[in-house]
């Protein structure tokens, strides 16, 4: 079975801070896929990012980055100047590549919040 | 805006009551899967269709339900609704093809409280 831990339930930063995410997750299969799911206050899931088993390369898109360790089955999520609109609960998850299903599996979360 | 759209917003049932809920995928999608989100916790797999099928269940009673329908949209029903089914249920479409299901894309959810 697959599992995901986001140990930290709750951060707080203020404005312009710098935040790390972390997530550790497990798995025995070697293909999977990982996400970050934003969810702002509205519910709605929104897609951050999807990482395969295959590609440990770091990746920076704007004020948000990824890093991606295997070895450690790490999938860090960092945001850079962090800004009000950042305050979300942050959802890291993984699903199986072999598996014909879309399955994903949560982590419970982590609330950011920013301060002005 | 993903292109998901879930209908009720909200809903009050009292216990021993049945609910449907309703999702319309995002365009092009084949697949739909639902997904429990009990407060302060991360979302739970509950089952998904393809292609009118259920094609994977998580670990949820019977008396969770769903149907998909020709167009690709999907409803779920829970029976006998108790305490615990208070949560957000969130529907999510995606795209099965032989590269495997893409980025499933989420709609905004439904809140149901059951009293």
């Amino acid at each position: 079975a697959q599992k995901v831990t986001q140990a930290q339930t709750e951060i707080s930063v203020v404005e312009k801070e710098d935040v790390t995410l972390d997530c550790v997750y497990e798995t025995r299969d070697t293909t999977y896929y990982l996400f970050w799911y934003k969810q702002p206050p509205s519910g709605e899931l929104v897609f951050l990012i999807r990482r395969n088993s295959f590609d440990e390369q770091n990746e920076i898109s704007g004020r948000y980055s990824w890093n991606f360790q295997k070895s450690t089955s790490s999938f860090n999520f960092t945001i850079t100047a962090s800004q009000v609109v950042d305050s979300a609960v942050y959802f890291c998850a993984l699903r199986l590549m072999n598996s014909g299903y879309s399955t994903l599996t949560f982590g419970k979360g982590t609330m950011l919040l920013v301060s002005p | 805006e993903t292109g998901v759209t879930q209908s009720p917003t909200h809903l009050i049932k009292t216990r021993g009551q049945q609910v449907t809920l309703r999702c319309s995928s995002q365009s092009g999608h084949n697949t739909v899967s639902w997904y429990q989100q009990a407060l302060g916790q991360g979302p739970q797999f509950i089952f998904q269709y393809y292609r009118e099928e259920e094609n994977g269940r998580g670990n949820f009673p019977p008396r969770f339900s769903g149907l998909q329908f020709p167009n690709y949209s999907s409803e779920l029903n829970v029976n006998a609704l108790e305490l615990d089914d208070s949560a957000l249920y969130l529907c999510a479409s995606s795209l099965a093809g032989a590269g495997g299901p893409t980025e499933a894309f989420f709609g905004q959810g439904t809140r149901l409280t059951v009293v």
